[in-house]
């Protein structure tokens, strides 16, 4: 039973253009929502969090959007660079939890 | 500013062997979390430690799987009697108290033959 969902395996854009990744959760105790990129062979790295008590947040390129009726958030990234080629995973924590739930990743092709 | 170190980056053990995997936490962090991540899936939570004691167990196999944080020294995440399935992706993850968000390290890739 997946709490955190990451609907779109994959997703190619071109450079210089918005890139949108998107993510859906189930479970209503979540109050922070993170996001972490990836490369082959390494940890993931952390960009950019928003607590639910906003709902937006803003580092540069990076802009997560969270909408909690619809229990769901996003991940912009403008302009895209080849450089942002990775996969993205979305989390979540909350409520007696320390832990991140993970959804499985969205790999983000950014073509020059 | 060191982040969180894992050793060894790379792994091999046969079948019935123990594997030891190390982690140091950022420094000023006194919160570990351990992950384990299978080929195409999402990192999945295994334990949550603070220094000498296990706060969350719940993602931990019941079998073979135990870790600890001592007092002084990494934490370590030890495996014993390895199957193939165990093979995988193990990163450490650490914070500091009260936060959130969690930084990782580079991972250990565990290979069973």
């Amino acid at each position: 039973d997946q709490q955190v969902k990451q609907n779109s395996p994959s997703l190619s854009v071109q450079e210089g253009r918005i890139s949108i990744l998107n993510c859906d959760y189930t479970n209503s105790m979540f109050d922070y929502f993170l996001w972490y990129k990836k490369y082959p062979a390494e940890g993931p790295t952390f960009l950019i969090s928003i607590s639910s008590i906003k709902d937006k947040n803003e580092d540069g390129r990076f802009t997560v959007f969270l909408n909690k009726s619809a229990k769901h958030l996003s991940l912009h990234i403008v302009p895209s660079q080849p450089g942002d080629s990775a996969v993205y995973f979305c989390a979540a924590t909350g409520g007696s939890q320390g832990n991140l739930i993970f959804g499985k990743g969205t790999k983000l092709s950014v073509k020059p | 500013n060191a982040g969180v170190m894992q050793n060894p980056r790379h792994l091999v053990r046969r079948r019935g062997q123990e594997a030891r995997l190390r982690c140091s936490p950022m420094k000023g962090h006194s919160h570990v979390y351990w992950y384990r991540q299978l080929p195409e899936e999402g990192l999945k939570f295994m334990v949550y430690l603070q220094k000498e004691n296990i706060i969350d167990e719940s993602g931990m196999p019941k079998e073979r799987f135990s870790a600890e944080f001592p007092k002084e020294g990494p934490s370590i995440l030890r495996i014993q009697q390895v199957v193939r399935g165990d093979s995988a992706a193990y990163f450490c993850a650490s914070s500091f108290v009260g936060e959130e968000t969690q930084y990782f390290g580079p991972g250990t890739r565990l290979l069973v033959l």
